[in-house]
């Protein structure tokens, strides 16, 4: 199985400063097919399902506000928050779809200082 | 609007069996796969397996393989998720979502969450 270590697991941030998460696979995502690494980062606010924010690594989901974006290739990456705001708390997590069983990273609580 | 909506909450007693319903609304059923993940208390998001209605084809992850069985019936655009032989630690929110008939990839509806408890 892919195993996807996700860091850090707690992130106390202010609002209006930038925030960034880590994932590192056990081996590289990306499908020489077609040139795309097959990680996607998810949001899960307190008491909802969760949301996509980014697709295969670097595309962002529709309606996901622009300080959002997604970097990396083979087995790092990066979500990054431009400007935390409020409305930004909950659990992060990526998540490869490479090859089954699909697996995620262990979550990161993002927390408003 | 795409909506996806889930059956509610279900008590069950250890070795019994859990039928979750997902009603897709909104989009063409068969263009999209549905994908059930699964929120143990504590725990972070488990991915247990998909169904593409198009083809019937399904995968699972082999942590449940032999116990779920995920299916689609196109006529109603209802997916289903049972799980059986339950034990205490199948307790948690089970949800599905829709994504690439093609690969696990951006799942972007998801259905809001069926609570299934096992308690003896």
């Amino acid at each position: 199985d892919i195993v996807i270590t996700q860091s850090p697991v707690s992130l106390p941030v202010t609002p209006g400063e930038p925030a960034s998460i880590s994932c590192r696979s056990s081996q590289s995502l990306l499908l020489q097919s077609n040139g795309h690494d097959y990680l996607d980062w998810y949001l899960q606010k307190p008491g909802q399902s969760p949301q996509v924010l980014i697709y295969l690594a670097t595309y962002r989901a529709s309606g996901v506000p622009d300080r959002f974006s997604g970097s990396g290739s083979g087995t790092d990456f990066t979500l990054k928050i431009s400007r935390v705001e409020a409305e930004d708390v909950g659990i992060y997590y990526c998540m490869q779809g490479l090859q089954t069983p699909i697996t995620f990273g262990q979550g990161t609580r993002l927390e408003i200082k | 609007q795409v909506q996806l909506v889930q059956s509610g909450g279900e008590v069950k007693k250890p070795g019994a069996s859990v039928k979750v319903s997902c009603k897709a609304t909104g989009y063409t059923f068969t263009t999209y796969a549905i994908t059930w993940v699964r929120l143990a208390p504590g725990k972070g998001l488990e991915w247990m397996g998909w169904v593409s209605p198009k083809k019937g084809y399904t995968d699972y992850a082999p942590k449940f393989q032999g116990r779920v069985t995920m299916t689609a019936d196109t006529s109603t655009t209802t997916a289903y998720m049972e799980l059986r032989n339950l034990r205490h630690d199948d307790t948690g929110v089970y949800y599905c979502a829709r994504g690439w008939d093609t690969a696990t990839v951006d799942l972007d509806y998801w259905g809001q969450g069926t609570l299934v408890t096992v308690s003896s």
